[in-house]
């Protein structure tokens, strides 16, 4: 089936400092979709980018889609404590509904 | 809306019981979803429904495992008979297919402990 890896699987920041964590598949996606999980949280949907080298902004954090539709970032600028927690990426298959999700990053943010 | 509701919120139980858990989708949403996280195995997505049929079940683990989905406002996940490998925490998340895309909402997650 589909995998989708996220590195890295830790980042611990200093508060103010930016983090980024990157996402790659080895096919490509019709559109790529991000989730935060606060610790013991259920996943929350941020984002779905659906467009080549599409660029997409909440406030402080960029999601980027790769020219070539297999990678995907999400930036964060000036990280604060309300960050924390695991971000995923989740990518389509074997059905428009179905995602497979990535591994996942845990951000700590260290006040 | 309530969001997706999901019950027990914690369920401690003992090796070789059945263990059920519960989901009420967001109204309006026509796929509900099971998964299941752990620290080995990251989310991982157990089987899926559409207009309350199942559409994929290849990430069942076994068949002790087994999800139904009696009409749109309900689904049920059982383990029967349980086993301490099955202690994670399991959602159930629910989607719809809209202009947006395929944002799914997850549910609080009942997190399992089989002793």
């Amino acid at each position: 089936g589909q995998q989708v890896m996220q590195i890295p699987q830790y980042q611990h920041v200093q508060e103010g400092e930016d983090f980024t964590t990157y996402c790659n598949s080895s096919t490509t996606l019709s559109n790529i979709q991000w989730y935060k999980q606060r610790p013991g949280g259920h996943p929350v949907f941020l984002i779905q980018l659906v467009k080549s080298g599409e660029v997409k902004k909440q406030k402080r954090l960029t999601f980027q889609f790769g020219e070539a539709k297999k990678n995907s970032s999400l930036h964060i600028t000036a990280t604060q404590t309300t960050d924390v927690g695991t971000y995923f990426c989740a990518a389509p298959w074997g059905g428009y509904q179905k995602v497979t999700f990535g591994t996942g990053t845990k951000l700590q943010v260290i006040p | 809306d309530a969001g997706v509701i999901q019950s027990p919120r914690h369920e401690v139980t003992e090796m070789g019981q059945e263990v059920t858990l519960r989901c009420k989708p967001i109204s309006g949403h026509d796929y509900l979803f099971w998964y299941r996280q752990t620290m080995m195995r990251g989310l991982e997505l157990l089987i899926y429904f559409n207009n309350n049929v199942p559409i994929d079940d290849s990430g069942m683990p076994e068949d002790r495992f087994s999800a139904k989905m009696p009409n749109a406002s309900f689904s049920t996940l059982k383990i029967q008979p349980s086993e301490p490998r099955d202690s994670a925490v399991y959602f159930c998340a629910s989607s719809w297919l809209s202009g947006r895309g395929n944002e799914q909402f997850f549910g609080p997650g009942t997190r399992l402990t089989v002793l």
